[in-house]
């Protein structure tokens, strides 16, 4: 079963413009993180934001949490072409909080 | 190594035919994860070591499905008598045992399985 579940499924924008990714999760958590995938390979990690945090920022990238929704929201500010990308979050699962579980993920285009 | 390694980076086999992949995480991660990922579709959490403790095996498909780990170190997922809905990229990951609780990954490349 899946602990996060993004919305939308896909995404496309113009270079220069704000994307928006919801993510929301089934229980309660500790963290949740946000990975991008290229090309159907290897994930790489963006940002991390943990439960008693409401927003992170890390370059263009800002990351809200809302705990009492069990949501949370990935925006990329002033979109680029190598944006484009599969964005995926992930909340951990099982006790200890170490069992990761990704959602199905937003597929990002951002054209020129 | 500097990252997660994954071999092999593509395998076709047979229907029926056992198949092993092999990840090697990177030196001193004490958890190492297994994921599935079809083709368009999100990972789907196979397996999880974390250090000597039993490992959690809930995502495992089915009994067709195994995977070891010796230590900390190099880890094997054997699929055996491959079926066709088996085919997806098969995705490593390791990290740190976070002491407070956070735990952030990092992937290999993955192995793609294309069952015939």
């Amino acid at each position: 079963s899946q602990q996060g579940e993004e919305d939308p499924q896909a995404l496309s924008i113009q270079e220069g413009e704000n994307a928006t990714m919801n993510c929301s999760y089934k229980t309660s958590i500790n963290n949740l993180q946000w990975y991008r995938q290229n090309s159907g390979r290897g994930l790489v990690h963006l940002i991390l934001i943990r439960s008693n945090e409401r927003e992170k920022h890390s370059g263009r990238l800002r990351v809200t949490l809302d705990t009492s929704k069990k949501s949370s929201s990935l925006l990329i500010t002033a979109s680029r072409a190598a944006d484009t990308a599969s964005y995926f979050c992930a909340a951990p699962s099982g006790g200890g909080y170490n069992k990761l579980i990704f959602g199905a993920g937003t597929r990002l285009a951002v054209h020129p | 190594g500097a990252g997660v390694s994954q071999s092999p980076s593509n395998k076709v086999t047979e229907k029926g035919k056992d198949v092993e992949l092999r990840c090697d995480p990177i030196s001193g991660h004490t958890a190492l994860y297994w994921y599935r990922q079809r083709l368009g579709q999100g990972l789907e959490f196979l397996i999880y070591f974390q250090g000597n403790s039993a490992p959690d095996k809930s995502g495992l498909p089915s009994d067709r499905f195994s995977a070891e780990r010796t230590g900390e170190s190099v880890s094997t997922l054997t699929i055996q008598r491959t079926q066709q809905e088996d085919s997806a990229v098969y995705l490593c990951a390791s990290s740190t045992q976070s002491t407070t609780g956070a735990n952030v990954l990092t992937f290999g490349a993955g192995s793609r399985l294309t069952v015939l």
